[in-house]
Parts: C-alpha cells; structure tokens; sequence
C-alpha cells in the first residue's frame, strides 16, 4: 500500500521562502506530484519529479530522493496569493494513473 | 478551451436513489480518474480509467461504478447511495500517467 505523509498546516510571511515537506513509503513508485489547490476550487498542478533532484519552475521548486522516500516543494517569494493546500501525490504500484494523495499542507501566508 | 466538465455541480438527493454524476473532457485524454475529497483525509481515488472499456478500482471503489463507452467521458454511478458518500468528487483526466492530471471544478454531494 500507499503512505504519505504532510504537514497538515503552515504558516509564512510575505516575501519569505517556505519548504514544505512529503515523505512516503510505498510497495512501487512511479513518479511524485506537487498540486495547489486553493479553497473552494480543484485542485492544479505545479509539478512532478520521478528521478532524484531539484525541478525549478520559476518561484515554486521541488525535490526528490528515491533512496528517502522524501519530497519537498519549496516556494520563493511567498505572495498572499499563495496561501492554499498543497497535495503531494504519488503514482504508482499498479496501472499508471494509480495515484495515491497525501492529505494536504494548508499554508496559510501572512503579511 | 480545454476542461473538464463535471455535472451536477451540487446535488442533495436521499439514500436509495440512483444517481450519476458525469464527467466530460474535451482534450482527447486517455486517463480519467475519479476522486473524493472528505476532510482530513485528502483526495482519494476511486476508479480509474486507462482508455475505452478499461478501467480498474482505485483505493475506495465500494458503492461506486463506472464506464468508459466514449474516450471522453467518464460517469460515476452510485447506484444506492448512502450518507457515508456525501462528500465533493472531482473527476480529472491526463494524456498518459506520468502526464499532470486536469480536474473538474468538483461536485459536492449530499446524501441524506
């Protein structure tokens, strides 16, 4: 089985940096997703990582290490804007688009 | 424009009564995905759908059906709902796994 675990609430000043972390052990991996979901709406993707590293997509980050069973996805530049839950996902014993949700980072950004 | 069209958006409807609740995309995406979203416990999957006539349980399937006659679109049938299903289900849908999934706006279902 899946077991994914977030930290279920944040907090972060305007203009800083935030790290918000995912850890997971599962019976196969297939690959990691970061999704926003702001309240009231669906969710969205920011990004995915199936090989150990760093993916940059402007303010927003993310990272992976297979061998820890870890992720996080790192936002520069905090905007009000950014307050929302962040999903990690992952993909994968099974048929591809088994996809397994972790509960969810409600950040909530200050000024 | 591309989405995923989701309807109803809201429903209250009594235990017992069949409902489906539709689910369309316009992108000529191969996967499609049902989800429930219940607090506390994130977004859960509940079937899956590979492409025409192949779909396969997610990780809370019971009570649930689907199809998938057309590429794009995906029904979820609760054939007699209970109160345990209230809760918001997205549909989504994605060119191939490894692809980022694109959600519907979300129904909010009642069960009384």
């Amino acid at each position: 089985g899946q077991n994914i675990d977030q930290p279920t609430e944040m907090t972060a000043t305007e203009g800083a940096i935030v790290q918000i972390n995912c850890t997971y052990q599962t019976s196969g991996f297939n690959g990691l997703f970061w999704y926003q979901q702001h309240a009231g709406e669906a969710p969205t993707f920011l990004s995915y990582n199936v090989l150990d590293g760093l993916e940059e997509k402007g303010r927003f980050s993310s990272f992976l290490s297979r061998s820890k069973g870890y992720s996080y996805l790192l936002l520069k530049e905090l905007q009000m804007k950014d307050s929302a839950s962040y999903l990690c996902a992952v993909r994968g014993p099974g048929g591809y688009q088994k996809v397994t949700f972790g509960t969810g980072t409600k950040l909530q950004v200050i000024p | 424009e591309a989405q995923v069209t989701q309807n109803p958006r809201y429903l209250i409807t009594v235990t017992g009564k069949k409902l489906t609740v539709t689910c369309s995309q316009n992108m000529n995406h191969e996967y499609m995905s049902w989800y429930r979203q219940d607090p506390g416990l994130g977004l859960r999957q509940i079937y899956y759908s590979m492409n025409v006539e192949v779909t396969d349980k997610g990780d809370v399937p019971e009570g649930y059906k689907v199809s998938r006659k057309e590429k794009r679109n995906f029904p979820l049938i609760l054939e007699s709902p209970s109160p345990n299903q209230t809760s918001l289900y997205f549909c989504a849908s994605s060119f191939g796994g490894e692809q980022p999934q694109h959600f519907g706006d979300g129904t909010r279902l009642s069960i009384l």
